[in-house]
């Protein structure tokens, strides 16, 4: 079945360092991607998302790519913030499908 | 603004009495999802409803169930809470149910079970 694995938290950097985490998926489809965030104690919310092959996704300084070949959604940030602190989930959705999939989470602190 | 509302932030409930949260939605989105999320895991589906259609997903225990009498409100029934069903519930939607619709969630409510 259509599975997300991403890279195990938690993840702690410094402000203005550059940020990866990395998410792979397995899909019998052509899935939709997306990267979704939580902030403590609130529901998700949508961050970007990718629906086809090369796509790039990006939102409030944050990127990912849609990689086929590798089966890959790294979700990227240049220069983080201590307000980006948070969980991100990595997510996919394949074709005809009403549901998502979540990965596990990836938990980020940034220390000022 | 149009938003996911869940109804109460935190709820407190005996073990075995039953409770019943809530959503709402000013989205007019088609699809309501009820999502289980238990501490430091990823979001789990509970059931959909596509419409009126009700979508249970096969590992869901029969004590949950739900009802949407309505496109904007749908409910979560918990019918004799146990202490493992203490979590985070979120309620999510989306306009429709194709694989590039994004899901929209509320703040979600925490069930504490005594």
């Amino acid at each position: 079945g259509d599975s997300v694995t991403q890279m195990e938290g938690p993840v702690t950097l410094s402000e203005e360092a550059f940020l990866t985490i990395n998410c792979t998926y397995t899909a019998t489809g052509y899935p939709s991607l997306f990267w979704y965030v939580q902030y403590p104690g609130e529901g998700l919310q949508l961050l970007l998302k990718a629906t086809k092959a090369d796509d790039k996704g990006s939102n409030k300084g944050f990127e990912a790519t849609y990689r086929k070949e590798t089966t890959s959604f790294h979700l990227e940030k240049g220069s983080v913030q201590v307000s980006d602190s948070a969980v991100y989930f990595c997510a996919l959705s394949d074709q005809g499908a009403q549901k998502l999939v979540f990965g596990q989470g990836t938990r980020l602190t940034i220390n000022p | 603004d149009a938003m996911v509302i869940q109804n109460p932030r935190y709820q407190v409930t005996q073990f075995g009495k039953p409770v019943t949260l809530s959503c709402s939605q000013t989205l007019n989105h088609n699809v309501m999802y009820w999502y289980q999320q238990k501490s430091s895991q990823a979001p789990k589906l509970l059931f959909h409803y596509y419409d009126k259609d009700f979508n249970n997903e096969a590992d869901t225990p029969d004590n949950f169930q739900s009802r949407r009498p309505n496109t904007s409100f749908c409910f979560l029934d918990i019918r004799s809470p146990g202490l493992g069903d203490a979590a985070m519930y979120l309620c999510a939607t989306s306009r429709e149910g194709g694989s590039n619709q994004p899901q929209h969630f509320g703040d979600g409510t925490r069930l504490s079970i005594l």
